[in-house]
């Protein structure tokens, strides 16, 4: 399978908690994206790299989230004290983004976070 | 910021028949990108259909196509001939143009909220 893979798939944690998901897009994908699905929601933008640069943060990605992409490689997201408004799918999504060329996103199954 | 809007929370459909689910959105750009991504109850987005602001033909995929309306600011999705693995959530999403050459701001996609469609059997 050469798709997006997240590692792990789901992750129940307490409040208070640091939580990492990980992410590794498809081989040779040059962006890296995050977002975050919450039930009954379209997905919302967190940031995203090219290659192990990160270039746009959202808003919504507050001080205790902090992401990397070390090699331009695979990428991961830290949540620091994880309150229970944490709890979401965090989806990742790769793409080519090759200048002069539509840049598609292909996405990740998500991890399933469970703040208690 | 842009935004876009999904009006239908629901929709159902007889298999084999024809269904339309719509989409609006609100942007100032003029040079853009418009997508459709289903996500089946295994909950992994899958594209369906993309579609360039500066075509005015309409993209097809198969038994997919889009009736993209550029001063309207409307994208609808038509399924033709609705099959059972056609249930899903979709999601229209839009992404602007400007950063994909810069490698600047507003590459995130923006989402609607998603039509939950049913087929019916």
């Amino acid at each position: 399978d050469t798709g997006v893979s997240q590692d792990p798939r789901h992750k129940i944690t307490k409040r208070g908690q640091n939580v990492t998901f990980r992410c590794d897009p498809i081989s040779e994908h040059n962006r890296l994206y995050w977002y975050r699905q919450t039930l009954g929601q379209g997905p919302e933008f967190l940031t995203y790299f090219q290659n192990e640069a990160q270039l746009e943060k959202s808003r919504l990605l507050s001080d205790r989230f902090s992401a990397e992409r070390p090699k331009g490689s695979f990428s991961t997201l830290e949540i620091q004290r994880t309150e229970q408004g944490d709890s979401a799918m965090y989806l990742c999504a790769s793409s080519l983004n090759p200048r002069g060329r539509t840049d598609t996103q292909y996405f990740g199954p998500g991890t399933r976070l469970t703040v208690l | 910021a842009q935004t876009v809007t999904q009006s239908q929370p629901e929709m159902s459909v007889q298999e084999a028949e024809t269904v339309t689910l719509s989409c609006t959105y609100d942007t100032s750009e003029s040079d853009y990108y418009l997508f459709w991504y289903k996500q089946p109850p295994s909950r992994q987005m899958i594209l369906v259909i993309r579609q360039e602001a500066y075509k005015q033909q309409n993209a097809t995929e198969n038994r997919f196509s889009v009736n993209f309306q550029k001063a309207a600011k409307s994208f609808s999705l038509k399924i033709s001939d609705s099959q059972l693995g056609d249930a899903a959530m979709y999601f229209c999403a839009y992404r602007s143009a400007t950063g994909m050459y810069s490698g600047g701001g507003a590459d995130g996609l923006t989402f609607g909220k998603g039509t939950h469609l049913i087929i019916q059997p």
